[in-house]
């Protein structure tokens, strides 16, 4: 039962455009959403966050969306750059102590 | 200030064997935890730890076992690898809503 989900396991986009990776959840009780991003040979490193109680959060190219109704969020990256590309994964948690991840989108940003 | 550190960065087990994947933070956070991942999978939580002396199971627990004696160490043993255990296992700790990861330890078990 996979509460979290990247459908899209790769995508692939030019460097100063705009790359949007989506996720879609499940678990109505999920109340805080992240984003963390992945290079190879390293743990994932946090990149931004939302609560359930606003539907938009940026954070210089980055910027996070809510979409609570329909059980989606998305990030967005503007414009890309090179060193973006990496593997995106998206979280989700209902205040307890757990958090669940998605399978993660490879980002690809070509020059 | 090291963050979350994973020791050791790769290992080789033969089946039947144990090994303790070991991890350390210096950031005093409470909350610890362990997860796996395997070939296009996200991670799945093993075990946590909201504090030193409690551990708690997570979604694939069986194979596995942990302790908690400081709030820096939380290691995670394996009694008997079997080759399904072989992974990328990241240790990472928690302030807040974020969490921390280590570098990770490829495990794999032949």
């Amino acid at each position: 039962d996979q509460q979290v989900k990247q459908n899209s396991p790769s995508l692939s986009v030019q460097e100063g455009r705009i790359s949007i990776l989506n996720c879609d959840y499940t678990n109505s009780m999920f109340d805080y959403f992240l984003w963390y991003k992945k290079y190879p040979a390293e743990g994932p490193t946090f990149l931004i966050s939302i609560s359930s109680i606003k539907d938009k959060n940026e954070d210089g190219r980055f910027t996070v969306f809510l979409n609570k109704s329909a059980k989606h969020l998305s990030l967005h990256i503007v414009p890309s750059q090179p060193g973006d590309s990496a593997v995106y994964f998206c979280a989700a948690s209902s205040g307890g102590f757990k958090t669940i991840f998605g399978a993660g989108t490879r980002l690809f940003v070509k020059a | 200030n090291a963050g979350v550190t994973q020791t050791p960065k790769f290992r080789i087990l033969k089946i039947g064997q144990s090994m303790t994947l070991q991890c350390t933070q210096d950031m005093n956070h409470n909350y610890m935890y362990w997860y796996r991942q395997d070939p296009g999978m996200g991670l799945k939580l093993i075990y946590y730890s909201v504090g030193a002396g409690i551990t708690d199971k997570g979604e694939v627990p069986n194979g596995y076992n942990v302790s908690r004696s400081t709030t820096e160490d939380f290691p995670l043993r394996l009694e008997l690898a079997a080759p399904s255990q072989t992974s990328v296992y990241f240790c990472a700790s928690r302030q807040g809503n974020e969490q921390f990861f280590g570098p990770g330890t490829r495990l794999t078990v032949l």
